[in-house]
């Protein structure tokens, strides 16, 4: 899986949007990108993923450059039960077995201020 | 419906013993993985089973690891004398087809596993 870079940790106010960028310069035209976060002492759950188009959900929206060399994750309203580890991960659409693992960066540590 | 269940939530052991980790899947998922994360670390890939094909086992850091999955549900990780570095939080996920780049994995609680 192509490498993505996050900042290692943001801070916002509640009630507040977040953007969360991730860079993924080396991105290849079969990648998806991939959020996950993970709430404190919890596994990682899905947030949102896209290939070329903008995307929305009830969680987050998700912007994607035109030249697929970044994004960013955004958080509409952010309460403090958002505060968690924001991963970005790639993954390529074609899908071959030896990349269905998730590669997992250090991600962005999000911390909510009430 | 019922998510991805692991047994047991905590273990702690002694160095030199065998632990056994078990990871219910969500049901009809043929796709199994299994990851751990260290304290102060990112999560790392372990073990991919998908249907009937050979497992990944690409992650497995020592022969002292292994897994099976038997019937295409339940999975058990094995970790045959286990050593201070093997102390993590060992995650499961599972995904309904595990092949494509577009699905999601869903994962367990993890089990928290301390070597003394």
């Amino acid at each position: 899986d192509a490498k993505t870079t996050q900042p290692n940790s943001m801070e916002s106010n509640e009630e507040e949007p977040v953007h969360l960028p991730c860079n993924h310069s080396t991105i290849s035209g079969t990648d998806y990108i991939h959020w996950y976060r993970q709430l404190p002492s919890q596994g990682p759950e899905y947030v949102i993923h896209g290939l070329t188009s903008n995307v929305n959900n009830r969680m987050a929206s998700l912007a994607i450059a035109e030249d697929r060399k970044s994004s960013t994750l955004i958080l509409h309203r952010a309460t403090l039960r958002d505060a968690a580890v924001y991963y970005c991960i790639l993954r390529d659409v074609q899908g071959i077995q030896g990349a269905q693992k998730l590669v997992f960066g250090q991600g962005t540590r999000l911390t909510i201020n009430p | 419906g019922a998510g991805v269940s692991q047994s047991p939530s905590n273990k702690v052991t002694e160095k030199g013993k065998d632990v056994e980790l078990r990871c219910d899947p969500i049901s009809g998922h043929t796709a199994l993985y299994w990851y751990r994360q260290s304290l102060g670390q990112g999560l790392e890939f372990l073990i991919y089973f998908q249907g009937n094909s050979a497992p990944d086992k690409s992650g497995l850091p020592s022969d002292r690891f292994s897994a099976e999955r038997t019937g295409g549900s339940v999975s058990t990780l094995t970790i045959q004398r286990t050593q201070q570095e093997d102390s993590a939080v060992y995650l499961c996920a599972s995904s309904l087809l595990g092949i494509g780049g577009q699905e999601t994995q869903y994962f367990g609680p993890g089990t928290r596993l301390l070597v003394l």
